[in-house]
């Protein structure tokens, strides 16, 4: 069965730092999803990593993937409060999508100004 | 292009009850999969359609179902409705289910 581990599960930080989203995953899998989600909102998608070594960046947030050690990561830089959200990890559990994908519990990030 | 749309927003039904939700994709995709987001289990897989069929269901009771029709929109069913039913339910659609998932509003269900 496949397991999405997420941390940390909560995170305060303050505007202009960085930090960094961990997302592990039990089996091997080649494409990795990262979600956003607003409070009382849906899931916005913000990257999909498709290969080892994939990285992708779009304004503060820039993701990672390794598939070796079965671990993606999303960095954020320099943080703004707009970035105060939930970000979840998610795994395509068949590698064809039909089995749907399994997702971390989330992190729930606020950033203070 | 217009985005996954879910009908009803909210709703609110009581135990033993049944519910009926629908979800139109995106224009073109043909693939449908249903999410149930509680504050306990978080976000699970309930099932996936594509040109009209049932491709796969996560580990859900029978008391949940669902429907593809041929303009590749959805319908998922809950039967008998239990307390815990309550949760928001999410449907997603992909060109093909391979391909980055596309996200609705939800359906938030309160079960009394």
């Amino acid at each position: 069965e496949l397991k999405v581990e997420q941390n940390p599960l909560f995170l305060s930080m303050q505007e202009g730092k960085n930090y960094t989203i961990y997302c592990n995953y039990s089996t091997t899998s080649d494409r990795l999803y990262w979600y956003r989600q607003d409070p009382g909102k849906s899931l916005e998608s913000l990257f999909v990593l498709l290969s080892n070594g994939a990285v992708k960046q779009e304004g503060r947030l820039m993701a990672s993937l390794d598939t070796k050690a079965r671990l993606s990561t999303l960095h954020i830089t320099a943080a703004v409060h707009d970035l105060s959200a939930t970000y979840f990890c998610a795994v395509d559990n068949s590698g064809g999508g039909a089995d749907g994908l399994t997702f971390g519990k989330g992190t729930h990030l606020i950033i203070q100004p | 292009k217009a985005g996954v749309t879910q009908t009803p927003r909210y709703l609110i039904k009581t135990r033993g009850q049944q519910v009926t939700l629908s979800c139109s994709p995106i224009s073109g995709h043909r693939s449908v999969s249903w999410y149930q987001q509680t504050p306990g289990q978080g976000l699970q897989f309930l099932f996936e359609y594509f040109s009209e069929t049932q491709r796969n269901k996560g580990n859900f009771p029978g008391r949940f179902s669902g429907r593809q029709f041929s303009n590749s929109r959805s319908e998922m069913n809950v039967s008998t409705l239990e307390l815990g039913d309550s949760a928001l339910y999410l449907c997603a659609s992909s060109l093909v289910a391979s391909e980055t998932q596309y996200f609705g509003p939800g359906t938030r269900l309160l079960v009394l």
